[in-house]
């Protein structure tokens, strides 16, 4: 069973739009993280937010906002007034206390690629 | 410094070819991972170094060898690639391989081609 799930493979909105992307998770552990990167063309994964799971307060950053709800599993991202430059792929991930092992391991959704036309 | 740079950006190489990717950070970080990334997919996890020891080989192949010099560097030898190993290859950092030190930072990648 896939521990993140991105429902969405691709969002093309035009600019200007408001956009939400969602990411749903799966995990037995009550302490985690949850991440979100963006990867423009150039291919660099870019950090955007790290939240922790006992932090469920909503973050906003500028035009970027996260909303973080425990009761349905889910770290949905939004964007307000899209760009072009925020055209790339967005991937979200889960790293976990107990079940991720010693490794690092960071648990990516397949990602959503969003297209910003002008 | 909360940057890690890698390179080459982009490298074409035969099969028959020897080359390496480099990686390194000044972050202090004392974990250091290579991942390989197809199109249209997420990375998917190869090595990763704690302590400039290797902890993690997820089963890649032996084509792949990976070398952790000293704390901020962290290279990947290639040695008779296939076409199907062309790919982006990532490579990151994070303070520790260990929840919750592991909030890792990534490199902007090299886009390997094998011909």
């Amino acid at each position: 069973a896939q521990k993140v799930t991105q429902a969405q493979t691709e969002i093309s909105v035009v600019e200007k739009e408001d956009v939400t992307l969602d990411c749903v998770y799966e995990t037995r552990d009550t302490t985690y993280y949850l991440f979100w990167y963006k990867q423009p063309p150039s291919g660099e994964l870019v950090f955007l937010i790290r939240r922790n799971s006992f932090d469920e307060q909503n973050e906003i950053s500028g035009r970027y906002s996260w909303n973080f709800q425990k009761s349905t599993s889910s770290f949905n991202f939004t964007i307000t007034a899209s760009q072009v430059v925020d055209s790339a792929v967005y991937f979200c991930a889960l790293s976990e206390e107990n079940y991720g092992g010693s490794q690092g391991n960071l648990i990516f959704g397949k990602g959503t690629k969003l297209s910003v036309k002008p | 410094d909360t940057e890690v740079t890698q390179t080459p950006k982009h490298l074409v190489m035969g099969m028959t070819n020897k080359k390496s990717l480099k990686c390194e950070q000044h972050m202090g970080h004392r974990a250091m991972y290579w991942y390989k990334q197809k199109a249209k997919k997420p990375p998917e996890l190869m090595f990763v170094y704690s302590y400039e020891k290797l902890s993690i080989n997820e089963s890649v192949p032996s084509r792949f060898s990976p070398e952790c010099p000293n704390s901020s560097l962290l290279n990947l030898h290639l040695h008779a690639l296939q076409p199907e190993d062309s790919a982006l290859y990532l490579c990151a950092s994070s303070q520790a391989d260990r929840f919750p030190y592991n909030e890792q930072f990534f490199g902007p990648g090299t886009r390997l081609t094998v011909l």
